[in-house]
C-alpha cells in the first residue's frame, strides 16, 4: 500500500490554540481524507480534500473550525482552529485512487493518525 | 444517506478457534465496496479486505474471509484459525462508488477478543 505519514503523532495543546496536522505520501494520490475518530468512537469524516480545488466538508464540519490544505498531490493539512477539550481525538488522514496493485484505486490507506489532547 | 451497523460491540474467541463478525449496511446504490479494517491499540488503521458489490464472489484473504449478501445487505467477516495478533477493533465501511471520490461511512465497530 502507499506508505503515508503523519505530523505530529501525538500532542498536548491549550484551549483556545489551534493546530496544524502534516500528512504526507510517498506517490501521488488522487484524492486525500480526514477523519476524526473521538474516543472509544468510530471514524467520521471531517472532509475530503481534492488538489486545486476547495475541500469538500460534511455536515456537522466547517471550513473556519477545520481549514485544510492540498497543495499538490503527496501533501494536506488539517488545522484544528481555535480548541476546546471537545476537539481531543484522533484525527486520520488517508488516501484513495492510488495506482499501486489490483483494486488499489478502490481502496483507502490510512496514515498512522495524529492523538490531539486539548487542556 | 448510508448507514453501516454492527450489532456486535465485542466477541470472544478461543486461539486457532473460528470467529465471525456481523456487518449490515442500507444503502440505494447498486455500485459500492464494502471494506473490513483493524484497528489494534497501535490505532493505525489496517485494511484487512474488500469486496466490490458488483462481484458475486465472496472475498479472501489467507485465514480472513466474508459472506457477502448483496440482498440482504450483509456483510460478514469471518476469521479462521485466529491469532493473538488478531485482537483489535473490527471495522466494517462502506463506500459509493464512482471513481473513489467518497470518503467511507463506518460502523461503530467490534472489539475481537482472543483468548489464549
Amino acid at each position: 500500500s502507499a506508505v503515508i505519514s503523519q505530523k505530529p503523532s501525538r500532542d498536548i495543546c491549550q484551549r483556545g490554540t489551534s493546530l496544524t496536522i502534516q500528512c504526507q505520501v510517498d506517490s501521488q494520490v488522487t484524492m486525500m481524507f480526514w477523519y476524526r475518530q473521538q474516543p472509544g468512537q468510530s471514524l467520521t469524516l471531517i472532509a475530503t480534500a481534492n488538489q486545486g480545488s476547495e475541500a469538500t466538508y460534511e455536515s456537522g464540519f466547517v471550513i473556519d473550525k477545520f481549514p485544510i490544505s492540498r497543495p499538490n498531490l503527496t501533501f494536506s493539512t488539517l488545522t484544528v482552529s481555535n480548541m476546546s477539550p471537545e476537539d481531543s481525538s484522533i484525527y486520520l488522514c488517508s488516501v484513495g485512487g492510488w495506482s499501486g496493485g489490483a483494486g488499489a484505486a478502490d481502496t483507502q490507506y490510512f496514515g498512522p493518525g495524529t492523538r490531539l489532547t486539548v487542556l | 444517506a448510508q448507514t453501516v451497523t454492527q450489532s456486535q460491540p465485542e466477541m470472544s474467541v478461543q486461539e486457532a478457534e473460528t470467529v465471525t463478525l456481523s456487518c449490515t449496511y442500507d444503502t440505494s446504490e447498486s455500485d459500492y465496496y464494502l471494506f473490513w479494517y483493524k484497528q489494534p491499540p497501535s490505532r493505525q488503521m489496517i485494511l484487512v479486505i474488500r469486496q466490490e458489490a458488483y462481484k458475486q464472489q465472496n472475498a479472501t484473504e489467507n485465514r480472513f474471509s466474508v459472506n457477502f449478501q448483496k440482498a440482504a445487505k450483509s456483510f460478514s467477516l469471518k476469521i479462521s484459525d485466529s491469532q493473538l495478533g488478531d485482537a483489535a477493533m473490527y471495522f466494517c465501511a462502506y463506500r459509493s462508488g464512482g471513481g473513489g471520490a467518497d470518503g467511507l461511512t463506518f460502523g461503530k465497530g467490534t472489539h475481537l477478543i482472543i483468548q489464549p
